[in-house]
């Protein structure tokens, strides 16, 4: 079955404490991406990759870092969490990019940060 | 200052009404989407429009993208109560390819 998947769903951490949430796909997709979703914010981009060793910043970098060492797999890391990092995280894939970016979304982590 | 907007920002309909959404931004866009989400559960992709003036068909919805591309709408006819959920507009700015902005979407709840 072709997905999306983020690990873990729930998570709840304290202020500073490393973590990373995993987000794989099995599409082949080039393009990935991961958002922030809060309330009368929507949904917000963090960072997202065109393809293997290739990440750009999205709207809303600051705090976190990414890698993609291979085409199925963008971690998303928070070397140092802080509570105003509590959120709904989604990671999302595409085939490719550009023009038509449609994405396939992973079911969501929630964080929250102590 | 969000860069795409929608209305309204909530919807409560009876089944059987038709309704329409707006998503709308002074920038132009690329192509736009729109996706469904549910309550805990990630956005699902409707449809893409791409072309200036595009109108696509997906049973009982109906998304035009403007002229311009600046702009699109969701038409839904006969709303039943599985049509419930955040709908969310999306799209990749022509001045910033790769990023992409989302609207902050039009809750819509149709009532049995």
């Amino acid at each position: 079955e072709a997905q999306v998947t983020q690990n873990p769903r729930y998570l709840i951490t304290v202020t500073g404490k490393k973590l990373t949430v995993t987000c794989s796909q099995n599409m082949n997709h080039e393009y990935m991406s991961w958002y922030r979703q809060d309330p009368g914010l929507g949904l917000r981009q963090i960072y997202y990759s065109m393809n293997v060793e290739v990440t750009d910043k999205g709207d809303v970098p600051e705090g976190y870092k990414v890698s993609r060492k291979e085409k199925r797999n963008f971690p998303l890391i928070l070397e140092s969490p802080s509570p105003n990092q509590t959120s709904l995280y989604f990671c999302a894939s595409s085939l490719n990019g550009r023009p038509s970016y449609e994405q396939y979304f992973g079911p969501g982590t929630r964080l929250t940060v102590t | 200052t969000q860069l795409l907007e929608q209305s309204p920002q909530f919807l409560s309909i009876q089944e059987g009404e038709n309704l329409t959404v707006y998503c709308n931004s002074s920038s132009v866009f690329s192509s736009l989407q729109w996706y469904r989400q549910e309550p805990g559960e990630g956005p699902v992709l409707l449809v893409t429009v791409v072309t200036g003036g595009e109108v696509k068909k997906l049973k009982r919805l109906t998304f035009q993208f403007g002229d311009a591309r600046k702009d699109s709408s969701l038409h839904i006819t006969a709303a039943q109560p599985g049509d419930t959920g955040l709908y969310l507009c999306a799209g990749a700015l022509v001045t910033s390819y790769d990023k992409v902005i989302f609207g902050p979407g039009t809750s819509l709840s149709v009532i049995p």
